[in-house]
């Protein structure tokens, strides 16, 4: 069964300062993906970054970048110059064949 | 708007009884989830449909069931409600039944609250 792991229950970053999310992965499937969805106090789930398991490189959405090390099942997101609007949960997602299964979350919070 | 809506978006009801939340998935879209996340918790599998079939189920009880109709939206049925059914219930969508590369879109939640 797949696995996603969350260490960090919560992380704090200063205004305008760049931040790693960490998650790591368990699965024997070659093929799959993985996604980051940011979840803040409003409620809705928003899609942020998604990398294959076959993509060569890490993929890059705005200020959104995927560090994917595929031999070391690690997907970190990193946020740059953070914002105070990216305060939120920050939940890692993996897919194989049927559903997406997800982490345990990250609470974000930006500090002025 | 993500293009998948669910009714209704608060839900207040008591221990016993029985609910029904709806999803509409985003246009094009042929597979619905439903997941649940309790408080301060992810999200948990509940089960999936495609073009009106199931094709997985996760940690979902026997007293929930589910189903998609022919026009493609879904309904959650919960019974014999307990306090610990107290939840954000979502629904998400995608165009495809299966495979990795697929991502959700996710519809802005039903919150139940049991009392």
């Amino acid at each position: 069964a797949q696995k996603i792991t969350q260490t960090q229950p919560g992380m704090f970053v200063q205004e305008k300062e760049a931040v790693t999310l960490d998650c790591t992965y368990d699965t024997s499937d070659p093929s799959y993906g993985l996604f980051w969805y940011k979840q803040p106090s409003s409620g809705e789930m928003i899609f942020l970054i998604y990398q294959g398991s076959y993509d060569q490189q890490n993929a890059t959405e705005g200020r959104y970048s995927l560090n994917f090390q595929k031999a070391r099942k690690s997907a970190n997101l990193v946020i740059s110059a953070s914002q105070l609007g990216d305060s939120a949960m920050y939940f890692c997602a993996m897919r194989e064949y049927n559903d997406m299964r997800f982490g345990a979350g990250t609470r974000l919070t930006v500090k002025p | 708007d993500s293009g998948v809506t669910q009714t209704p978006k608060h839900l207040i009801t008591a221990t016993g009884q029985r609910v029904t939340l709806r999803c509409s998935p985003r246009s094009g879209d042929l597979s619905v989830y439903w997941y649940q996340q309790s408080l301060d918790q992810g999200l948990q599998f509940l089960i999936q449909y495609y073009n009106g079939e199931e094709r997985a189920k996760g940690n979902i009880l026997e007293r929930f069931s589910a189903q998609q109709f022919p026009d493609l939206h879904s309904e959650l049925n919960l019974s014999s409600l307990e306090l610990g059914d107290s939840a954000l219930y979502f629904c998400a969508s995608s165009v495809g039944g299966t495979g990795p590369h697929y991502g959700y879109t996710f519809g802005s939640g039903t919150r139940l609250t049991v009392v």
